[in-house]
Protein backbone atom coordinates (compact mmCIF):
# COMPACT_ATOMS: atom_id res chain seq x y z
CA UNK A 1 0.00 0.00 0.00
CA UNK A 2 1.14 3.79 -0.67
CA UNK A 3 1.22 6.49 2.12
CA UNK A 4 1.72 10.10 1.18
CA UNK A 5 2.45 12.57 4.31
CA UNK A 6 2.47 16.10 4.16
CA UNK A 7 4.40 16.96 7.59
CA UNK A 8 3.38 20.85 7.49
CA UNK A 9 -0.42 20.97 8.52
CA UNK A 10 -0.15 25.11 7.75
CA UNK A 11 2.14 27.53 5.93
CA UNK A 12 1.70 31.29 5.28
CA UNK A 13 3.96 33.58 3.33
CA UNK A 14 3.76 37.04 2.25
CA UNK A 15 2.09 38.17 -1.59
CA UNK A 16 4.74 37.84 -3.75
CA UNK A 17 7.03 36.07 -2.28
CA UNK A 18 8.07 32.13 -2.62
CA UNK A 19 6.77 29.11 -0.95
CA UNK A 20 7.50 26.07 -0.53
CA UNK A 21 5.57 22.23 0.21
CA UNK A 22 6.48 19.22 1.21
CA UNK A 23 5.36 16.14 0.56
CA UNK A 24 6.62 12.50 0.64
CA UNK A 25 5.53 9.24 -0.23
CA UNK A 26 6.26 5.60 0.69
CA UNK A 27 6.10 2.95 -2.47
CA UNK A 28 7.28 -0.44 -3.96
CA UNK A 29 5.82 0.69 -7.36
CA UNK A 30 8.18 1.81 -10.27
CA UNK A 31 5.68 3.21 -12.41
CA UNK A 32 3.54 6.51 -10.82
CA UNK A 33 2.61 9.76 -11.34
CA UNK A 34 2.24 12.70 -8.51
CA UNK A 35 0.12 15.30 -8.02
CA UNK A 36 -0.43 18.04 -6.32
CA UNK A 37 -4.35 19.53 -5.66
CA UNK A 38 -5.33 23.18 -4.73
CA UNK A 39 -8.72 23.27 -2.10
CA UNK A 40 -9.79 27.30 -2.00
CA UNK A 41 -12.49 28.05 0.62
CA UNK A 42 -15.18 26.95 -2.39
CA UNK A 43 -14.50 23.84 -1.69
CA UNK A 44 -13.39 22.80 -5.28
CA UNK A 45 -10.45 20.77 -6.42
CA UNK A 46 -8.24 21.87 -8.67
CA UNK A 47 -5.53 20.09 -10.43
CA UNK A 48 -2.02 22.21 -9.76
CA UNK A 49 0.37 20.02 -10.93
CA UNK A 50 1.23 16.20 -12.36
CA UNK A 51 4.47 14.98 -12.20
CA UNK A 52 5.42 11.52 -14.41
CA UNK A 53 7.44 9.21 -12.29
CA UNK A 54 9.31 8.53 -15.89
CA UNK A 55 10.48 11.55 -16.24
CA UNK A 56 13.62 12.80 -14.57
CA UNK A 57 12.78 16.86 -15.81
CA UNK A 58 10.22 18.45 -13.27
CA UNK A 59 7.32 19.37 -14.16
CA UNK A 60 6.53 23.08 -14.09
CA UNK A 61 3.13 25.41 -14.84
CA UNK A 62 3.61 29.37 -15.02
CA UNK A 63 4.91 30.01 -11.13
CA UNK A 64 3.42 26.30 -10.12
CA UNK A 65 6.55 23.41 -10.51
CA UNK A 66 7.77 20.78 -8.74
CA UNK A 67 10.96 19.39 -6.76
CA UNK A 68 10.90 15.71 -7.51
CA UNK A 69 13.45 13.31 -6.30
CA UNK A 70 12.66 10.19 -6.95
CA UNK A 71 15.44 7.81 -5.11
CA UNK A 72 14.22 10.09 -2.04
CA UNK A 73 10.33 9.74 -2.64
CA UNK A 74 10.08 13.49 -2.11
CA UNK A 75 7.91 15.75 -4.08
CA UNK A 76 7.67 19.41 -3.14
CA UNK A 77 5.67 22.50 -4.87
CA UNK A 78 7.54 25.48 -5.25
CA UNK A 79 4.89 28.86 -5.49
CA UNK A 80 7.12 32.09 -7.05
CA UNK A 81 5.24 35.10 -6.54
CA UNK A 82 2.53 34.27 -4.49
CA UNK A 83 -0.96 35.98 -4.55
CA UNK A 84 -3.42 35.97 -2.74
CA UNK A 85 -5.93 34.00 -4.24
CA UNK A 86 -3.09 31.11 -3.53
CA UNK A 87 -4.66 31.21 -0.78
CA UNK A 88 -5.83 27.35 0.21
CA UNK A 89 -5.50 23.58 1.18
CA UNK A 90 -3.18 21.30 -1.13
CA UNK A 91 -3.00 18.26 -1.09
CA UNK A 92 -0.22 15.63 -2.61
CA UNK A 93 -1.56 12.87 -4.06
CA UNK A 94 0.04 9.81 -5.39
CA UNK A 95 -1.14 7.59 -8.17
CA UNK A 96 -0.13 3.99 -8.97
CA UNK A 97 0.36 3.22 -12.81
CA UNK A 98 -3.18 1.57 -14.10
CA UNK A 99 -3.73 -1.01 -16.96
CA UNK A 100 -6.50 -0.14 -19.21
CA UNK A 101 -8.81 -2.88 -20.05
CA UNK A 102 -9.58 -4.55 -16.95
CA UNK A 103 -10.32 -3.54 -13.66
CA UNK A 104 -7.35 -1.67 -12.78
CA UNK A 105 -7.93 1.73 -11.73
CA UNK A 106 -5.36 4.37 -11.24
CA UNK A 107 -6.92 5.24 -7.44
CA UNK A 108 -5.73 8.57 -5.58
CA UNK A 109 -3.95 8.38 -2.38
CA UNK A 110 -4.01 11.56 -0.76
CA UNK A 111 -1.63 13.32 1.80
CA UNK A 112 -3.51 15.08 4.82
CA UNK A 113 -3.04 18.71 3.23
CA UNK A 114 -1.57 21.75 3.80
CA UNK A 115 -3.21 24.99 4.33
CA UNK A 116 -1.45 27.37 2.55
CA UNK A 117 -2.08 31.49 3.67
CA UNK A 118 -1.06 34.19 1.42
CA UNK A 119 -0.47 37.59 3.23
CA UNK A 120 -1.14 41.19 1.40
CA UNK B 1 -19.19 22.67 -19.65
CA UNK B 2 -21.26 20.86 -16.36
CA UNK B 3 -18.34 18.53 -15.93
CA UNK B 4 -19.10 16.24 -12.67
CA UNK B 5 -22.26 17.76 -11.16
CA UNK B 6 -22.70 16.46 -7.28
CA UNK B 7 -25.77 16.94 -5.30
CA UNK B 8 -26.77 18.04 -2.89
CA UNK B 9 -24.18 20.11 -1.55
CA UNK B 10 -25.30 20.22 1.81
CA UNK B 11 -27.23 17.71 3.93
CA UNK B 12 -28.15 16.71 7.39
CA UNK B 13 -29.21 13.19 8.33
CA UNK B 14 -30.68 11.74 11.50
CA UNK B 15 -28.90 8.22 12.95
CA UNK B 16 -30.36 5.43 10.53
CA UNK B 17 -31.80 7.18 8.27
CA UNK B 18 -30.79 6.56 4.40
CA UNK B 19 -29.86 8.94 1.79
CA UNK B 20 -28.13 8.79 -1.87
CA UNK B 21 -25.42 11.28 -3.28
CA UNK B 22 -25.88 12.30 -6.76
CA UNK B 23 -22.97 11.93 -9.24
CA UNK B 24 -23.01 12.82 -12.76
CA UNK B 25 -20.68 13.69 -15.67
CA UNK B 26 -21.03 15.02 -19.01
CA UNK B 27 -17.37 14.46 -20.13
CA UNK B 28 -17.81 10.51 -21.00
CA UNK B 29 -15.13 9.60 -18.79
CA UNK B 30 -14.86 6.08 -18.35
CA UNK B 31 -13.50 6.19 -14.88
CA UNK B 32 -15.29 7.55 -11.57
CA UNK B 33 -15.05 7.33 -8.05
CA UNK B 34 -16.21 8.45 -4.77
CA UNK B 35 -14.02 10.06 -1.55
CA UNK B 36 -14.78 11.18 1.99
CA UNK B 37 -12.61 14.01 3.15
CA UNK B 38 -12.26 14.31 6.88
CA UNK B 39 -9.87 16.35 9.12
CA UNK B 40 -6.46 15.48 9.22
CA UNK B 41 -6.75 12.45 6.66
CA UNK B 42 -6.95 14.12 3.39
CA UNK B 43 -9.34 12.25 0.74
CA UNK B 44 -10.22 8.56 0.90
CA UNK B 45 -11.41 6.32 -1.79
CA UNK B 46 -14.69 4.84 -0.36
CA UNK B 47 -15.85 3.04 -4.19
CA UNK B 48 -14.81 3.21 -8.00
CA UNK B 49 -16.02 2.12 -11.22
CA UNK B 50 -13.92 1.50 -14.39
CA UNK B 51 -17.37 1.59 -16.84
CA UNK B 52 -20.94 0.92 -16.73
CA UNK B 53 -21.80 -1.78 -15.02
CA UNK B 54 -18.34 -2.66 -13.07
CA UNK B 55 -17.68 -1.65 -9.56
CA UNK B 56 -15.49 -2.15 -6.66
CA UNK B 57 -14.61 -1.20 -3.20
CA UNK B 58 -11.54 1.64 -2.15
CA UNK B 59 -10.14 2.12 1.04
CA UNK B 60 -13.28 2.76 3.74
CA UNK B 61 -16.37 1.48 1.48
CA UNK B 62 -18.29 0.05 4.77
CA UNK B 63 -21.80 1.09 5.50
CA UNK B 64 -21.86 2.55 1.48
CA UNK B 65 -23.10 1.01 -1.47
CA UNK B 66 -22.77 1.90 -5.33
CA UNK B 67 -24.03 0.77 -8.71
CA UNK B 68 -23.03 2.11 -12.00
CA UNK B 69 -25.82 1.46 -14.66
CA UNK B 70 -25.15 4.32 -16.98
CA UNK B 71 -21.71 5.94 -18.15
CA UNK B 72 -23.23 8.99 -17.04
CA UNK B 73 -23.84 8.53 -13.49
CA UNK B 74 -22.66 7.01 -10.65
CA UNK B 75 -24.71 7.51 -6.89
CA UNK B 76 -23.50 6.80 -3.42
CA UNK B 77 -25.88 5.69 -0.98
CA UNK B 78 -25.83 5.14 2.69
CA UNK B 79 -28.25 2.51 4.00
CA UNK B 80 -28.10 3.48 7.55
CA UNK B 81 -26.65 6.67 8.60
CA UNK B 82 -23.90 6.67 11.37
CA UNK B 83 -22.05 9.57 12.93
CA UNK B 84 -18.62 8.53 11.58
CA UNK B 85 -20.30 9.14 8.24
CA UNK B 86 -20.26 12.92 8.71
CA UNK B 87 -17.62 14.32 6.39
CA UNK B 88 -17.65 15.95 3.07
CA UNK B 89 -17.83 13.49 0.32
CA UNK B 90 -16.17 14.16 -3.65
CA UNK B 91 -16.98 12.37 -6.92
CA UNK B 92 -14.15 12.34 -9.42
CA UNK B 93 -14.04 11.12 -12.70
CA UNK B 94 -11.20 10.68 -15.13
CA UNK B 95 -11.28 10.08 -18.97
CA UNK B 96 -8.42 7.26 -19.05
CA UNK B 97 -6.45 4.78 -16.47
CA UNK B 98 -3.61 7.19 -16.31
CA UNK B 99 -5.18 10.59 -15.99
CA UNK B 100 -5.93 13.02 -13.37
CA UNK B 101 -9.48 13.10 -11.92
CA UNK B 102 -11.89 15.87 -12.57
CA UNK B 103 -14.08 16.70 -9.09
CA UNK B 104 -17.32 17.77 -8.30
CA UNK B 105 -18.31 20.57 -5.74
CA UNK B 106 -18.66 17.89 -2.91
CA UNK B 107 -21.35 17.38 -0.02
CA UNK B 108 -21.14 18.06 3.23
CA UNK B 109 -22.94 15.61 4.98
CA UNK B 110 -23.91 15.73 8.68
CA UNK B 111 -25.56 12.96 10.59
CA UNK B 112 -27.15 13.71 14.23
Amino acid sequence: AQTVTQSQPEMSVQEAETVTLSCTYDTSENNYYLFWYKQPPSRQMILVIRQEAYKQQNATENRFSVNFQKAAKSFSLKISDSQLGDTAMYFCAFMKHGHAGGTSYGKLTFGQGTILTVHP
Amino acid sequence: NAGVTQTPKFQVLKTGQSMTLQCAQDMNHEYMSWYRQDPGMGLRLIHYSVGAGITDQGEVPNGYNVSRSTTEDFPLRLLSAAPSQTSVYFCASSYEVNTEAFFGQGTRLTVV
